[in-house]
């Protein structure tokens, strides 16, 4: 079934440590985004990509950082984890005329830096 | 600039109809969306609207658009318990390529019985 996963659902993990949220869809979409969203509910788009090697930074500037090598996979990397990194991060794919491109949600990854 | 507003919270009775209101400022935007997302989930396409719609009905939600005001509204009829979640209205304005959907900050609809 075409969707969007997002790995792992939850981390807890200290203050300084390298992390790596993966996210990888099977839609065959050529865009990709990242949202934080804060306890407010708020999204705010951190970073895109329109395809394999190009990516882009988004509205709100973040220390993470990604990569698109693959069309189907799109990581986020934070070097040094902060408690300020604490948050909730959302994947998203689209480009498909069914949904008149709409976005499609992965799941989340809850993020908490102690 | 793109902006899109809505307000926070909304609070229903089991049954009545609920009604999410959104205004977007950019009159070049194409579609117009409402997602929700659950307690500790992503985000759910719930429907959308093409810009030269008024109102678009999916079973019990029903979608109006006008485009002279740049209103948006969710109607949710019989509301259940289950609709409980955030709403978040979307558009995609033609300075981002119709690639870039910029979302309001999310209406929280309580339900109870």
């Amino acid at each position: 079934e075409a969707d969007i996963y997002q790995t792992p659902r939850y981390l807890v993990i200290g203050t300084g440590k390298k992390i790596t949220l993966e996210c990888s869809q099977t839609m065959g979409h050529d865009k990709m985004y990242w949202y934080q969203q804060d306890p407010g509910m708020e999204l705010h788009l951190i970073h895109y990509s329109y395809g394999v090697n190009s990516t882009e930074k988004g509205d709100l500037s973040s220390e993470s950082t990604v990569s698109r090598i693959r069309t189907e996979h799109f990581p986020l990397t934070l070097e040094s984890a902060r408690p300020s990194h604490t948050s909730q991060y959302l994947c998203a794919s689209s480009g498909d005329r069914q949904t008149n491109y709409g976005y499609t949600f992965g799941s989340g990854t809850r993020l908490t830096v102690v | 600039g793109e902006d899109v507003e809505q307000s926070l919270f909304l609070s229903v009775r089991e049954g009545d109809s609920s009604v999410i209101n959104c205004t977007y400022t950019d009159s070049s935007s194409t579609y117009l969306y409402w997602y929700k997302q659950e307690p500790g989930a992503g985000l759910q396409l719930l429907t959308y609207i093409f810009s030269n719609m008024d109102m678009k009905q999916d079973q019990r939600l029903t979608v109006l658009l006008n485009k002279k005001d740049k209103h948006l509204s969710l109607r949710i009829a019989d509301t259940q318990t289950g609709d409980s979640a955030i709403y978040f209205c979307a558009e995609t304005p033609i300075s981002g390529g119709y690639n870039k959907l910029i979302f309001g900050a999310g209406t929280r609809l309580a339900v109870h019985p």
